[in-house]
């Protein structure tokens, strides 16, 4: 197993475009959790989903904001209409149960024009 | 909600020598999780060390020790003959009943040669 993978790893975009972002797991985890972090600060819950169930939904995630995770399989994020406030690491982690480790991937950066 | 406190924004420690991060935590559950991951500079969160709140023993993992009190809702960690390597953004999270994370601000650790 080659840890949790996500696609792209860089995203550049005018304000007002719609952006995708991927999300491969560890392929045993059920659950699949999203982050945002801003430069210097600490990551920030956005949703978490387990198995093909979106569980929890954070009021960060605004009506811009969706996420799947069709099969339980890997996820994906959508930002439509993108704003300059989008602008930030996205991180998705993976973990088989609660209290256990939750491995993170490398994040997808975005940068919003 | 719950809160996570990191009130070191940067430290710094000679190779060879004994640093603390401070961590404290807001909750009212008695049941919960508690971790350090650490982010080096443009690479991924790794976990360091995972604290269960209904163990008392403190946790450890090779130099890396934790002084967990539970009464002050205090969790610190404690890096033992540290290396250059050791460098990097050092997160504390709680994870919460619903099983996200919530994470600190951070603490920059600097290892000086």
């Amino acid at each position: 197993d080659t840890g949790v993978s996500q696609n792209p790893r860089h995203k550049i975009t005018k304000r007002g475009q719609n952006v995708t972002f991927r999300c491969d797991p560890i392929s045993e985890h059920n659950r699949l959790y999203w982050y945002r972090q801003t430069l210097g600060q600490g990551p920030e819950f956005l949703t978490y989903f387990q198995n093909e169930a979106q569980l929890e939904k954070s009021r960060l995630l605004s009506d811009r904001f969706s996420a799947e995770r069709p099969k339980g399989s890997f996820s994906t994020l959508e930002i439509q209409r993108t704003e300059q406030g989008d602008s930030a690491m996205y991180l998705c982690a993976s973990s088989l149960a609660r209290g256990n480790e939750q491995f993170f991937g490398p994040g997808t950066r975005l940068t919003v024009l | 909600a719950q809160t996570v406190t990191q009130s070191q924004p940067e430290m710094s420690v000679q190779e060879a020598e004994t640093v603390t991060l401070s961590c404290t935590y807001d909750t009212s559950e008695s049941d919960y999780y508690l971790f350090w991951y650490k982010q080096p500079p443009s690479r991924q969160m790794i976990l360091v060390i995972r604290q269960e709140a209904y163990k008392q023993q403190n946790a450890t993992e090779n130099r890396f020790s934790v002084n967990f009190q539970k009464a002050a809702k205090s969790f610190s960690l404690k890096i033992s003959d540290s290396q250059l390597g050791d460098a990097a953004m050092y997160f504390c999270a709680y994870e919460e009943y619903g099983n996200k994370l919530v994470f600190g601000a951070g603490t920059i650790l600097r290892v000086k040669s």
